[in-house]
């Protein structure tokens, strides 16, 4: 069965320090691949997507994403953080065929320290 | 702005109770996604039509259903609410079925 991991629940970083976020999935196939935020009680922002072609992928808000076939990981960075960042961050995956839906990992909650 | 709407933002109801989410998807896109936020689920593919035709179906309780209208617009109907059905409801519209817009979700609270 297809899945996504986030193997990190939470996750603090000082602000202005760097940041990764892990996300792998378990596919048949390549799989389109999606980032998004969520702010408290708020809906999904996309930060990024990736279909295929050039595997690093860069975002909205200064992320980016690295596809590594061999790995099954896409996972998100950033390379100073600000306070503004501090949200939960979801990686997605679809079926790059049929119904297209999405398979969200369980989020990674991230917190900055001023 | 994802261009989907959702009605209502906020909803509280009692157990037992039956209510209805509307969802409205980017203009001249077929296909609508429902999702559920829980805490203990996570983020949920719940089902999804494609120009009035239910195309697939996710981890849907037999009391929710839902529906895809002529203009494009869907509903998704629960009943018999229990207190675990309070969650944040997603929907997503898609045109070229390689990416979903997400609407700003409806929140529902059974007490």
């Amino acid at each position: 069965a297809q899945s996504v991991t986030q193997p990190d629940i939470h996750i603090t970083v000082s602000e202005g320090a760097s940041l990764e976020l892990r996300c792998n999935y378990s596919y048949g196939a390549t799989p389109y691949l999606f980032w998004y935020v969520q702010s408290p009680g708020q809906g999904l922002q996309l930060l990024l997507k990736y279909f295929s072609g050039d595997t690093l992928v860069q975002g909205i808000k200064g992320f980016e994403a690295e596809f590594k076939r061999s790995q099954s990981s896409f996972n998100l960075r950033k390379p100073s953080v600000h306070w503004s960042d501090a949200a939960e961050y979801f990686c997605a995956v679809a079926r790059p065929s049929g119904t297209y839906k999405y398979i969200f990992g369980t989020g990674t909650r991230l917190k900055v320290l001023a | 702005d994802s261009g989907v709407t959702q009605t209502p933002k906020h909803l509280i109801t009692a157990t037992g109770q039956r209510v209805t989410l509307r969802c409205s998807p980017r203009s001249g896109d077929l296909s609508v996604y429902w999702y559920q936020q829980s805490l203990d689920q996570g983020l949920q593919f719940l089902i999804q039509y494609y120009n009035g035709e239910e195309r697939a179906k996710g981890n849907i309780l037999e009391r929710f259903s839902a529906q895809q209208f002529p203009d494009l617009h869907s509903e998704l109907n629960l009943s018999s609410l229990e207190l675990g059905d309070s969650a944040l409801y997603f929907c997503a519209s898609s045109g070229d079925a390689r990416e979903q817009f997400f609407g700003p979700g409806t929140r529902l609270t059974v007490l």
